[in-house]
């Protein structure tokens, strides 16, 4: 069974940082492309980056360009996002999610994490 | 590009049908997918390159189109089908979703 769990979420301060993990196991990790996916509240969804199976690509929302980072360990089976220079604006639900595909070509998302909350506030 | 997803909510029936658009800036070929996503829930494949169905999805769901004007049905309304259905393209980086549309039982 394909799972993915998040976590690192919680509440920091605009400027400041914080980085997200997910845990992902009942597949082959490094066949795969990941992405990070956030929803703010009573919001739609937002893809904020996804990586390639072997880390050789990856991509980025406009909105976090620049200030978000995406990286895998394959040897951990695990996806992290390094978010900087946190804005009221990044508060939201952030998802992992496993892709169809390896590349970050035909971006199809067929397994999701539960989320992990992330508030930015003073 | 832009998706833009019609209607915003809807209220039907058991057994309705039901019909969900979306329409993109520019033409995305058939690079479109449709996602399910119930109260408190994380989002769930439904149907990828706009028309095939996803390994465990049920019939009733389908979707069509090409090019710029996409459609999503539910060919008879079942309860547990209450969510907010989002359509994705993959056309280009980056991909994009429609703002959603909340379905309800009437």
């Amino acid at each position: 069974e394909v799972q993915l769990v998040e976590s690192g979420g919680g509440l920091v301060q605009p400027g400041r940082s914080l980085r997200l993990s997910c845990a992902a196991s009942g597949f082959t990790f490094d066949d795969y492309a990941l992405h990070w996916v956030r929803q703010a509240p009573g919001k739609g969804l937002e893809w904020v980056s996804g990586i390639s199976w072997n880390s050789d690509r990856t991509g980025y929302a406009d909105s976090v360009r620049g200030r978000f980072t995406i990286s895998r360990d394959n040897a951990r089976n695990s996806l992290y996002l390094q978010m900087n220079s946190l804005r009221a604006e990044d508060t939201a639900l952030y998802y992992c999610a496993k892709d169809f595909h390896g590349i970050i070509t035909a971006i199809t998302l067929d397994y999701w994490g539960q989320g992990t909350l992330v508030t930015v506030s003073s | 590009i832009q998706m833009t997803q019609s209607p915003s909510s809807l209220s039907a029936s058991v057994r309705d049908r039901v019909t969900i658009t979306c329409q993109a800036s520019q033409d995305i070929g058939n690079s479109l997918n449709w996602y399910q996503q119930k109260p408190g829930k994380a989002p769930n494949l439904l149907i990828y390159d706009a028309s095939k169905l996803e390994t465990g999805v049920p019939s009733r769901f389908s979707g069509s189109g090409s090019g710029t004007d996409f459609t999503f049905t539910i060919s008879s309304l079942h309860p547990e089908d209450v969510a907010t259905y989002y359509c994705q393209q993959y056309r280009s980086l980056p991909v994009t979703f429609g703002g959603g549309t909340k379905v309800e039982i009437k």
